[in-house]
């Protein structure tokens, strides 16, 4: 059984570019969480989806960020016209349900220029 | 909300000796509670968890008490190998949601 598989796993974008990091959950998990972690810092939730469905955003910027769960294919945050303040490690997450341990992807990195 | 505190944000032992991390939590709600090994470059990885009914638990060299009544949990490593160096991250999470809260993390340092 494959982990919790993301990538890419380094990504550099100009300012103004945007970003796309995509998340493959375990097999049979259907809830996937992300968070992100700044140098030196803990891992801040962002946003958490299952599938086709967004659970809670509270955690995410309201503007130019977003992120999806489709029926198929893997999770996908979307930070559009990156600025600086947004290099940081994105990690997601996956579990088969509430209450139960997440597991961790090896997160993306994202530098912006 | 909950909120996380978690000290001290580095320690440094020579190998052999124990390391004790401690976290306190906000909220009497929080009913699990995990502690996540993260080193350098790579993913957090759960190393052991407890749940609010018990007080105690262990995993050969790794241990994590809880004290509800005064709402704070630790985790002790005893015999430190080198292997051990990273960054511990302690979390809770409040009944029937999903949203871990951490803590800053604990920068484990352990000398040859």
């Amino acid at each position: 059984n494959a982990g919790v598989m993301q990538n890419p796993r380094h990504l550099v974008r100009r300012r103004g570019q945007e970003a796309r990091l995509r998340c493959s959950p375990m097999k049979g998990h259907s809830h996937v969480y992300w968070y992100r972690q700044l140098p030196e810092e803990g891992l801040k939730f962002m946003v958490y989806l299952q599938k086709e469905n967004i659970i809670d955003e509270s955690g995410m910027p309201k503007e130019r960020f977003s992120a999806e769960f489709p029926k198929e294919g893997p999770s996908i945050l979307r930070i559009q016209q990156v600025v600086r303040g947004d290099s940081a490690a994105y990690f997601c997450a996956s579990s088969p349900g509430l209450a139960y341990e997440q597991f961790f992807g090896p997160g993306t990195r994202l530098t912006v220029l | 909300g909950e909120n996380v505190e978690q000290h001290p944000s580095t320690l440094s032992v020579q190998e052999g000796d124990s390391a004790v991390i401690k976290c306190t939590y906000s909220d009497s709600a929080s009913n699990y509670f995990p502690w996540y090994k993260q080193e350098l470059g790579k993913r957090p990885q759960l190393i052991i968890d407890i749940r609010s009914n018990v007080g105690e638990k262990k995993d050969q060299r790794i241990a994590v008490t809880l004290n509800k009544t005064a709402k704070h949990f630790s985790l002790h490593i005893t015999e430190t190998q080198p292997e051990d160096s990273a960054v511990y991250f302690c979390a809770a999470i409040l009944s029937g949601t999903y949203k871990y809260i951490f803590g800053t993390g604990t920068r484990l340092k352990v000398l040859a």
